[in-house]
């Protein structure tokens, strides 16, 4: 059964600050890798999505890494501004391209 | 485009009541629709794939009888919580994929609150 974690559970940090999110999966099968953006009780925002004969992928200040080896991503966040708070959610799919399993989350907030 | 619509965006209704949540993709065809639960402070749980056409498959744990899916056209999936209690409340999500995809990437809809008194 694939588990995805993500470390830090919670972050904050002064506006300005470059900073990186961590994801962890435990089943290394994985047809992609997502990054989504989720503000407090609405949908999802689709950041990144890396394939996985990827390594990485890029937008704006978002980096985003894929080592399927070893069951870690990263989420690069440079020059942070107020309003990337929010919570940052990974997902792998797997299940022939079916299933997608989102991590636990980490909570940002970016300070003035 | 891949836009993904639901409604109603919240609703709020009484113990033992059903509830339909509408999910549609706005501009283009989506032959795999999934449906989300989030509860508060966690992540999101897949409870059903639907695919057009077809039955639903749900992941274990997930009661078919309860939780009543029908994707009847390539645009619109339908979930109705049958006879709704307050654990069922929770935050409903669901997701497209578009019917020739090469990425399997599925697109959200902006989220159904339930709240069941």
């Amino acid at each position: 059964k694939q588990e995805v974690t993500q470390i830090p559970a919670a972050l904050s940090v002064p506006e300005g600050e470059n900073l990186v999110l961590n994801c962890s999966f435990t089943d290394s099968a994985i047809y992609n890798l997502q990054w989504f953006r989720q503000d407090p009780g609405k949908g999802l925002t689709s950041l990144l999505l890396i394939q996985s004969s990827q390594r990485e992928q890029t937008s704006g200040r978002l980096n985003a890494s894929l080592d399927k080896s070893s069951g870690r991503s990263t989420l690069y966040i440079a020059a942070s501004q107020p309003g990337d708070s929010a919570t940052y959610l990974c997902a792998v799919l797997t299940g022939g391209g079916n299933k997608l399993t989102f991590g636990t989350g980490t909570q940002l907030k970016v300070e003035l | 485009g891949a836009v993904v619509s639901q409604h109603p965006s919240w609703v709020i209704c009484k113990s033992g009541t059903s509830v339909k949540i509408e999910c549609r993709s706005l501009d283009f065809q989506a032959t795999t629709m999934f449906w989300y639960r989030q509860f508060p402070k966690q992540s999101l749980m897949l409870m059903a794939t639907s695919n057009e056409g077809s039955k639903a498959t749900y992941e274990q744990g997930v009661e078919k009888d309860k939780f009543l899916i029908n994707h009847a056209s390539l645009t619109l999936s339908t979930l109705t919580v049958t006879s709704a209690h307050p654990e069922d409340s929770s935050f409903y999500i669901c997701s497209a994929r578009r019917t020739q995809s090469s990425y399997n990437e599925q697109f959200f809809g902006p989220g159904t609150r339930l709240t069941v008194l």
